[in-house]
């Protein structure tokens, strides 16, 4: 099964309006940190946000803030205001802290956030 | 945070030979993980470099093929051998400082 699902391949945004990036996750261990990175064209990995699944409050990063609900397994990314700047792929990823994979990283598919003038 | 150094930033090689990517850290870090990403497709990891033993693989990913080393607590290398068109791929270290996974610039490479 896919730990993280990421359901809209493409979005569209015109700037200076918000926009919600879709991400649910799959994982029984209790203990998981869940983030958000930006990948421009240059093919680098910007990290965005994270979000610990103990952390009560919702993670807040400038303009990025995660939608953390536990219940439903989803950790959607709002970028408000958004820029031409911000046109990129993200992704959605999820650290389980526990067990043999300790310390790696389990992504979504991606989605590509195209902002126009 | 910690700033990771990748070198190179993009290679065209020749199908038959390797490819060593370095990738230093400016901080001590245990772990340092190795991603691979194919042309249109997610992340994926390689394998995961301990310092002082030999590196763990996932499956799909064999040592002969994608030899690691790992000297010090703020280095480490990724050699793709022998490479194929399928090789072809953006490849990315990465560190975990705190609770936060960061990546270094990540290595585009075409074989052709």
């Amino acid at each position: 099964a896919q730990k993280i699902t990421q359901t809209q391949p493409g979005m569209f945004v015109q700037e200076k309006e918000a926009v919600t990036l879709d991400c649910t996750y799959d994982t029984s261990d209790q203990s998981y940190g869940l983030f958000w990175y930006k990948q421009p064209s240059s093919g680098e990995m910007i990290f965005l946000i994270y979000q610990g699944s103990y952390d009560e409050q919702n993670a807040t990063e400038g303009r990025y803030s995660l939608n953390f609900q536990k219940a439903r397994k989803s950790a959607n990314l709002v970028i408000s205001a958004s820029q031409l700047g911000d046109s990129a792929m993200y992704f959605c990823a999820m650290r389980e802290e526990t067990g043999s994979t300790l310390g790696r990283l389990y992504f979504g598919r991606g989605t590509q956030l195209t902002v126009w003038p | 945070s910690a700033v990771i150094s990748q070198k190179p930033s993009r290679d065209i090689c020749q199908r038959g030979t390797s490819l060593t990517i370095q990738c230093q850290v400016d901080s001590q870090v245990t772990m340092m993980f190795w991603y691979r990403q194919q042309p249109g497709q997610s992340l994926t990891l390689i394998a995961t470099a301990n310092q002082g033993s030999e590196a763990t693989y996932e499956s799909g990913f064999v040592i002969d093929k994608f030899p690691i080393s790992r000297p010090n607590l703020t280095f480490s290398t990724l050699t793709v051998s022998n490479m194929s068109p399928e090789d072809s791929s953006i490849y990315l270290c990465s560190v975990q400082v705190g609770a936060v996974a960061f990546f270094g610039q990540g290595t585009r490479l075409t074989v052709v």
